[in-house]
């Protein structure tokens, strides 16, 4: 799987938007951009996934850029129960292999 | 349940001794991973399941880890012969492999403590 870059930890006062970057400049064209959080004490949670258009869920939306070699997750109306790690990570598309985790960004949502 | 549960939650054993940890995934999902993660650290893959294939053991650290799968259920990671450095959350996460892409639920691991 490609490679990610996450910036290690990132601050968002309660309320407001929190846009979270990634760089996966080497993704290749059959590779979909997952994000996963994790919130203390807990496992892993799926936020969201795509492949070259953005997508919107309940939880998150995910922005891709043209070339696919970045993307940003955005929390449109971040709450302190936000305050996690979040993966950014690239998967190939075929069958279902195993996640490979980075470190991920530490977001502290701030009242 | 709904989720993928995991048991126990906590294990405190002593060096040498053998350990066994249990994942029930959920229902109909026929992919069963174990991913181990230290203190502070990330996530390490260690072993995968896809229905009645071989499993992918690529991530398994020494020939003291051992996982079996029953069918498309129940799984169990065991340890040999613990050591301190296997102190670590053991997190066991399924997906609907039928799904193209399906995202993986994870439980909320077992913590294992190793003195």
């Amino acid at each position: 799987d490609a490679k990610t870059t996450q910036p290690p930890s990132m601050d968002c006062a309660e309320g407001r938007a929190a846009n979270l970057p990634c760089n996966h400049s080497t993704i290749s064209g059959n590779e979909y951009v997952y994000w996963y959080r994790q919130i203390h004490s807990q496992g892993p949670q799926y936020i969201i996934h795509g492949l070259k258009n953005n997508e919107t869920n309940e939880m998150a939306s995910l922005i891709i850029t043209e070339d696919r070699k970045s993307s940003t997750l955005i929390l449109p109306h971040a709450t302190l129960r936000d305050t996690a790690v979040y993966y950014c990570i690239v998967r190939v598309a075929s069958g279902n292999t195993p996640l490979v985790f980075g470190k991920g960004t530490r977001l502290s949502v701030i009242a | 349940g709904a989720g993928v549960s995991q048991s126990p939650s906590n294990k405190v054993t002593e060096k040498g001794k053998d350990v066994e940890l249990r994942c029930d995934p959920i229902s109909g999902h026929t992919a069963l991973y174990w991913y181990r993660q230290r203190l502070g650290q990330g996530l390490e893959f260690l072993i995968y399941f896809q229905g009645n294939s071989a499993p992918d053991k690529s991530g398994l650290p020494s020939d003291r880890f051992s996982a079996e799968r029953t069918g498309e259920s129940v799984s169990t990671l065991t340890i040999q012969r613990t050591q301190q450095e296997d102190s670590a959350v053991y997190l066991c996460a399924s997906s609907l492999a039928a799904l193209y892409n399906s995202p993986l639920h994870f439980g909320n691991g077992t913590r294992l403590t190793v003195t």
